[in-house]
């Protein structure tokens, strides 16, 4: 099984930083990666899909890049209503497997 | 508009089965995968499979497998989730998911657009 290794865990930033989330494959998956934004009792939301495309009517500020075993994901200037827990997402094979989370607070 | 609506929360004992529904509206439920994926308390997601709702057929993950049901309704619109023989470390949301269509250099992207708002099953003696 692909195994997903995200990082940082968790990540305080201030209103107008830019963030960089990191995920790494545990072998090549070339861009078969997604992006998901899950706020506190919510249902996670697509925001990346094939490791770079922007789902629609998700926020330009958004972006990912990245292929075989190593992925960015960037905010390019943080709001107050990003504050959630982000996953990284392969499908490469199955089972498909998520990372475990990057949680990102406001500093 | 474009949603699944999921069954409520349950309370189960060990040993025992549950079974969670998923309602679609807004879209043609055959034209679309649907797929299964749980949160444990203050954890990350964990995908358990999918169901082709327009052939019923099913692919389960291994970890699942022999305690997992996936079936549908077609005349309903409805997706349903059985799990067998619960434990307490099956306490979790479930979510069901609907994976979009989009397709990236002639591959399918398997991507979940839609979700439901999740079920939470509690497993507790």
């Amino acid at each position: 099984d692909i195994q997903m290794t995200q990082s940082p865990s968790s990540l305080s930033a201030s209103v107008g930083d830019r963030v960089t989330i990191t995920c790494q494959a545990s072998q090549d998956i070339s861009n078969y990666l997604n992006w998901y934004q899950q706020k506190p009792g919510k249902a996670p939301k697509l925001l990346i899909y094939d490791a770079s495309n922007l789902e629609t009517g998700v926020p330009s500020r958004f972006s990912g890049s990245g292929s075989g075993t190593d992925f960015t994901f960037t905010i390019s200037s943080l709001q107050p209503e990003d504050i959630a827990t982000y996953y990284c997402q392969q499908y490469d094979n199955l089972p498909i497997a998520f990372g475990q989370g990057t949680r990102l607070e406001i500093k | 508009q474009v949603q699944l609506v999921q069954s409520g929360a349950e309370v189960k004992k060990p040993g025992a089965s549950v079974k969670v529904s998923c309602k679609a509206s807004g879209y043609t439920f055959t034209g679309y995968y649907m797929h299964w994926v749980r949160q444990a308390p203050g954890q990350g997601l964990e995908w358990m499979g999918w169901i082709n709702p327009n052939s019923g057929g099913t692919n389960y993950a291994q970890k699942f497998q022999g305690r997992v049901t996936m079936t549908r309704d077609t005349s309903i619109s409805t997706a349903y989730m059985e799990l067998s023989r619960l434990r307490s470390d099956d306490t979790a949301v479930y979510y069901c998911a609907r994976r979009g269509i989009t397709m990236v250099r002639g591959v399918p992207v398997i991507a979940f657009d839609i979700w439901g708002q999740g079920t939470m099953v509690t497993v507790s003696s």
